[in-house]
């Protein structure tokens, strides 16, 4: 299995651009977390979806982040217009569900710079 | 408010010495607990974990300790290893919930 695959690997932007990172979970797992890291908050969940359904979204900043999963196999999430203080690196992970006993499986995340 | 804290963001350790990594949380309902473990450029990758009825985990030079009643867990290694350099997180959750994170522990073992 190739794993969690996210693009792009780096963006930079400018600020108030559009910004869509993307996601691919593992192939057979039911959910799919979007994760942010910074220094002072390490990783900070974003949102999370269980059979494509968003099950939290309270840790999304604001209004200007909003992620979908369309399908079981793809999830975006995007930032309309985007902030310097934006910038941090963006994990996706899945797992197989939302039992106890379940492992997080991360992406290689993507580096948002916003200038 | 961070329901998960790692209160030291580095370590040093010698080569061949133990590496303790503590982790504290807030929430009693908590079952499960998990270490990742980061290089850079690359996405966090599952290390170990344990259970809130066990209260100790074994996987070859690493073994995971936890202590319900001080709301503490750590993660031994020994012996450290040039190669176990990263950044440590500890992860918690109650099922069918959300794993929360606490804000990474960097690892440096000295050769």
């Amino acid at each position: 299995d190739a794993g969690v695959i996210q693009s792009p690997r780096h963006e930079v932007t400018e600020m108030g651009q559009e910004v869509t990172l993307r996601c691919k979970p593992i192939s057979g797992h039911n959910s799919l977390f979007w994760y942010r890291q910074t220094m002072m908050r390490g990783l900070e969940l974003l949102i999370y979806f269980n059979n494509n359904v968003p099950i939290d979204d309270s840790g999304m900043p604001e209004d200007r982040f909003s992620a979908k999963m369309p399908n079981a196999s793809f999830s975006t999430l995007k930032i309309q217009p985007s902030e310097p203080r934006d910038s941090a690196v963006y994990f996706c992970a899945s797992s197989l569900g939302l039992a106890t006993n379940e492992k997080l499986f991360f992406g290689s995340g993507t580096q948002l710079s916003v200038l | 408010d961070q329901q998960v804290k790692q209160n030291s963001p580095s370590l040093s350790v010698q080569e061949g010495r133990i590496s303790i990594l503590n982790c504290d949380y807030t929430n009693s309902m908590f079952d499960y607990f998990l270490w990742y473990k980061k290089y850079p450029a690359e996405g966090p990758t599952f290390l170990i974990s344990i259970s809130s009825i066990k209260d100790k985990n074994e996987d070859g030079r690493f073994t995971v300790f936890l202590n319900k009643s001080a709301k503490h867990l750590s993660l031994h290694i020994v012996p450290s290893q040039p190669g176990d350099s990263a950044v440590y997180f500890c992860a918690a959750r109650m099922s069918g919930n959300q794993f929360y994170f606490g804000t990474g522990t960097s690892l440096t073992v000295i050769p």
